[in-house]
């Protein structure tokens, strides 16, 4: 499976933007590039998911290089219920497990 | 969204006996669900993939007689840690994805801790 490369741990303050950023410098034609969180103590949940256009949804944005070696994970105005460890991965067939790298701890400063 | 539960959130057992965690998926059907064991301040890592009416797949490394893992219906697997030891305390998450859609759902972990 293609690797992806993420900052061990991000600060930011509250009600501001988050750019949490993936490198994939690994990935084929036919990955997707997912993103899930996962609170402390809890499993992780689907943030969002993209193939090249970039994505929005209600809990953020997701915006992919034109080479798609690169993604962001945009959080348009972090909230403190948003600290968590943010992870990035690859896929490219819908009934494959998830490999979960070592991902982003986001920390949220009040 | 679709719901996936786990039973129980938490145990606490002596050494060498067994546990039973159970995964649901509540709303939706799964033929396929996966588990995966999580160490403190590590990474989920995927153990073994459930099959309905078939055999589970396990990852390299991991123990399929001390991992048993049954997937009997299309809403629920279980996995049975025999003989736990202190080493196989973990927090242990199931998933299962729905319709063929691309977000898989998660259970909410058992945290296992084993005297």
């Amino acid at each position: 499976d293609a690797k992806t490369t993420q900052p061990n741990s991000m600060e930011s303050n509250e009600e501001e933007p988050v750019h949490l950023p993936c490198n994939h410098s690994t990935i084929s034609g036919t990955d997707y590039i997912h993103w899930y969180r996962q609170l402390p103590s809890q499993g992780p949940e689907y943030v969002i998911h993209g193939l090249t256009s970039n994505v929005n949804n209600r809990m953020a944005s997701l915006a992919i290089a034109e080479d798609r070696k690169s993604s962001t994970l945009i959080l348009h105005r972090a909230t403190l219920r948003d600290a968590a460890v943010y992870y990035c991965i690859l896929r490219n067939n819908a009934g494959n497990m998830l490999t979960f790298g070592g991902g982003t701890r986001l920390m949220v400063k009040p | 969204g679709a719901v996936v539960s786990q039973h129980p959130s938490r145990v606490i057992c002596k050494s060498g006996t067994s546990v039973k965690i159970e995964c649901r998926s509540l709303d939706f059907q799964a033929t396929t669900m996966f588990w995966y064991r999580q160490f403190p301040k590590q990474s989920l890592m995927l153990m073994a993939t459930s099959n309905e009416g078939s055999k589970a797949t396990y990852e390299q490394g991991v123990e399929k007689d001390k991992f048993l893992i049954n997937h009997a219906s299309l809403t629920l697997s279980t996995l049975t840690v025999t003989s736990a030891h202190p080493e196989d305390s973990s927090f242990y998450i199931c998933s299962a994805g729905a319709g063929g859609g691309e977000e898989q759902f998660f259970g909410p972990g058992t945290r296992l801790t084993v005297l």
